[in-house]
């Protein structure tokens, strides 16, 4: 079956960076872009950016460009989103999840099972 | 403040329907028919509900149910069951190069 698995739980200190990754499995890893979403504490959904496997293109999210940066390592089927010059706002749950698109469909289906992030001094 | 505005909070009764609307813009809503609906319950990451506006995953239940008018999605839930208790966001793909989702800022439904 489809499943993303992501990395464990951050903690990291203001000022330092992050990354994640999201292992991919059960499909054709190459074949549909990855994106990543986060949720603040008590908040909403907030898309981050997007990354296509099979050339490694991104698209990010204006208010954090130049912070974030979207990888990824087709050998392993893996996904990262790092994330740098950390602040308290960015304490927050991260997702990736699969871009499922076709002619006639899109959305965002599987997701990871999320890795908290916690900057705090 | 969310791209695509949805009421903070609906409430019903077990058995009722209730309808969670989701407002965009002719630049996302109004503009494709990739509007999702998600149910996060607590600790949970999100899960798929209702894709292209009115499609159902399989193994979602059929009380579960879309609609869109202009720039204006609805989810509705018919039959309410004490499980369906959890927040709903909706989605949409949008016309700008980025972002390329947008998301609402999240619905709590309470099942009384």
């Amino acid at each position: 079956q489809v499943q993303l698995v992501q990395s464990g739980a951050e903690v990291k200190k203001p000022g330092a960076s992050v990354k994640v990754s999201c292992k991919a499995s059960g499909y054709t890893f190459t074949r549909y872009y990855m994106h990543w979403v986060r949720q603040a504490p008590g908040q909403g959904l907030e898309w981050m950016g997007i990354i296509n496997p099979s050339g490694g293109s991104t698209s990010y999210a204006q208010k954090l460009q130049g912070r974030v940066t979207m990888t990824r390592d087709t050998s392993t089927s893996t996904v990262y989103m790092e994330l740098s010059s950390l602040r308290s706002e960015d304490t927050a749950m991260y997702y990736c999840a699969r871009d499922y698109c076709s002619s006639t469909s899109c959305y965002l289906d599987p997701w990871g099972q999320g890795t908290l992030v916690t900057v705090s001094s | 403040q969310s791209a695509l505005t949805q009421p903070a909070s609906v409430s019903g009764s077990p058995g009722q329907s209730i309808t969670i609307s989701c407002t965009g813009t002719s630049s996302d809503v109004g503009g494709y028919n990739y509007v999702s609906w998600y149910q996060q319950h607590p600790g949970k990451a999100p899960k798929l509900m209702i894709y292209d506006v009115s499609n159902r995953p399989s193994g979602v239940s059929n009380r579960f149910s879309g609609s869109k008018s202009g720039n204006t999605a609805s989810l509705t839930i018919s039959g309410l069951q004490a499980e369906d208790e959890a927040d709903y966001y909706c989605s949409s793909y949008t016309t700008s190069s980025t972002p390329d989702v947008v998301f609402g800022g999240g619905t709590k439904l309470t099942v009384l």
